[in-house]
Parts: structure tokens; sequence; C-alpha cells
């Protein structure tokens, strides 16, 4: 079972470009989430989507966004990059929302210069 | 809001040692707790939860008990080998926006 896949595996963008990480499950999971982690400050949630259609803001959401048009995939897209961007992102789902396990990915690790 | 704190790392300790990492917690409600584990270069992976109070999650050796009173989920291993060396993430899942909250995370280095 692949579980979460996430692509690409890592790379470097410059400044004020535009790039897409994207993330699939082939759980039927309900509820997907990206974090992204930083050295000394652990993960912190961007956006989540409890359902396919919906989706919300975590703890930093700020020069992101989501969508969620099937349960399947769940992509990140960073408009326009900035260096501190820089960080490694993980997107992890649970079959439901609440107190669930979260099933993370492999992680993309994205470096912005 | 609800938060969670744990000590900082690195722990280092030699093969066969007693690991203690400590997590305490700060939540509105009841929330379950987590120890997730990331080895190097791979992503988070659930090691053991409680979803109570009192509740003892195990798994692999470790385990963690679900402490109300003291608001703490300690993880403990009698015997660590070199193959645990990885870092530790405590979290809770907020009931009130259905998140998980983690931790910074601590790194455990054991050495042969």
């Amino acid at each position: 079972t692949a579980g979460i896949t996430q692509a690409p595996t890592s790379q470097i963008l410059a400044a004020g470009r535009s790039m897409t990480l994207r993330c699939t499950q082939d759980m039927r999971h309900n509820a997907m989430y990206w974090y992204r982690q930083d050295l000394g400050l652990g993960l912190r949630l961007i956006h989540y989507s409890n359902t396919a259609g919906t989706t919300g803001k975590g703890e930093v959401p700020d020069g992101y966004s989501v969508s969620r048009a099937n349960t399947d995939d769940f992509p990140l897209t960073l408009a326009s990059a900035v260096p501190s961007q820089t960080s490694v992102y993980f997107c992890a789902s649970s079959e439901l929302a609440g107190q669930e396990t979260q099933y993370f990915g492999p992680g993309t690790r994205l470096l912005v210069l | 809001g609800d938060s969670v704190t744990q000590m900082e790392g690195p722990v280092t300790l030699s093969e066969e040692a007693f690991l203690t990492i400590n997590c305490t917690y700060t939540a509105t409600g009841y929330p379950s707790l987590f120890w997730y584990v990331q080895y190097p270069g791979e992503g988070l992976q659930l090691l053991l939860k409680a979803t109570k109070a009192d509740d003892k999650g195990s798994n692999k050796g470790f385990e963690a008990t679900y402490r109300k009173e003291t608001t703490s989920f300690h993880l403990e291993k009698g015997s660590v080998q070199v193959s645990d060396s990885a870092v530790y993430f405590c979290a809770l899942s907020d009931t009130g926006f259905q998140k998980l909250v983690f931790g910074t995370g601590t790194r455990l280095l054991v050495s042969p």
C-alpha cells in the first residue's frame, strides 16, 4: 500500500516563482493536512481539509493556498515564494478529522533562494 | 490555545540505557495524546497514543501514560537500541479545532 505520496522529493526555487507541492493518498481518508517542519519549531499546520470540497487555515497559512477537488489529492501552492518558506513540507491524512491517527508522507524539501 | 512542551534535546544515551522524554500539555477539554517518531530522512509515524486519562499507550517497548493530574505524557523505554535514534514528537489532538498540535521534537542519539 502506497499510503501517502508527495512530489517532488526536493526542489530549489527562485524567490518570486510559484510552485505546487503535490500530495496523493490512496487510503480514502476524509481529512488531509499540510505541515511545515522547521528546526526548533516542530511541525506547524499550514492548511487542512476535513473532507473533499472544504479547506481551512491552520497556524501559518500566509503565502500558501490549497484545494481539495477530490478525496485523494491535496496540492499546496506557493504563489510567489519567499526565502522564509524554505522548509520541509509534510502532507498527512486521517480517516476522519478530530481525534484520529494521522499518516504522514515522506516530505518535500524546499529551498527558496 | 492548546500547546505541547517537550524537553529539548539532543538526548544522548548508550545502548541498553533507560529512556525518558518529558512531555507536558495545556489543553481545554480532554484531548487525545500521541507520540510520533521521525527516523532520518523520513516522515513522521505514529509510535503510540492514549485517548483518556490513565490510559497507557505502548509499542515497540516504548510506553507513555496519560496523566491528567500532572498534564503529562512522558515517553519511556527500559532499554534503548541504536535503531531507536530518531526525533520524537509529542502531540495532542485539539478537540476544539480537530487538529494535531505538536511539540518541537526531541532528538535521541543512541551509541553502541
